[in-house]
């Protein structure tokens, strides 16, 4: 395992869709987040997972947005009835709790484009 | 007022050159400091991190932490183009949400 890995790479819809992304942590790692960006801006946090309970959801994210990590491996984000302002960079990344150092580590990402 | 703040440049040196790039914070919890480099349409890729006052030097990069006055920097030594990207600081309090600037654009000119 040599990183994290994210699918699709891209994904183009049409207004109105639902999406539906994965991610695959390191494979030791008790943790894995979702981060938003958009060009110009850095990572927005969305949510995040320790094992399988998601421990924290950002305001920022809507009810048409859900995450589930339903084993404590891989993670799925689904956005519902898709909307041009969610196109954007949806990075995943993911860590082993070591105290103050909960260093992250990010996947390739996936690139949405909302038509 | 943003949480990360960093100015987003471009900040353009020299090949050879020691490149510097700052970063402020707002809420004093923060415990801990990374920096990443992300080149563009690229994901942010882990430089290092840093949690005690001072320096932590690592190659030719060195991460520098001030507490007192909430300001992280980070110290590109021999600056080459290949360190031409967006470098993010980020800051996390106890909880670990991670908040990011929006990054600093570094163009090292050959």
């Amino acid at each position: 395992d040599t990183g994290v890995s994210q699918d699709p790479r891209h994904k183009i819809t049409k207004r109105g869709q639902n999406v539906t992304f994965r991610c695959d942590p390191i494979s030791e790692h008790n943790r894995l987040y979702w981060y938003r960006q958009t060009l110009g801006q850095g990572p927005e946090f969305l949510t995040y997972f320790q094992n399988e309970a998601q421990l924290e959801k950002s305001r920022l994210l809507s009810d048409r947005f859900s995450a589930e990590r339903p084993k404590g491996s891989f993670s799925t984000l689904e956005i519902q009835r898709t909307e041009q302002g969610d196109s954007a960079m949806y990075l995943c990344a993911s860590s082993f709790n070591k105290g103050l150092a909960d260093t992250q580590y990010f996947g390739p990402g996936t690139r949405l484009t909302v038509l | 007022q943003k949480e990360v703040e960093q100015n987003s440049g471009p900040l353009s040196v020299p090949e050879g050159a020691i490149a510097s790039l700052n970063c402020t914070y707002s809420d004093r919890g923060s415990q801990s400091f990374f920096w990443y480099r992300q080149y563009s349409g690229k994901s942010p890729e882990l430089i290092m991190f840093i949690y005690s006052n001072g320096d932590k030097e690592d190659g030719r990069f060195t991460a520098q932490l001030n507490k007192a006055s909430q300001y992280v920097s980070l110290l590109i030594r021999d600056s080459q183009p290949s360190d031409s990207a967006t470098y993010l600081c980020a800051a996390t309090g106890g909880y670990q949400k991670v908040t990011f600037g929006t990054g600093t654009k570094l163009q090292v000119i050959p």
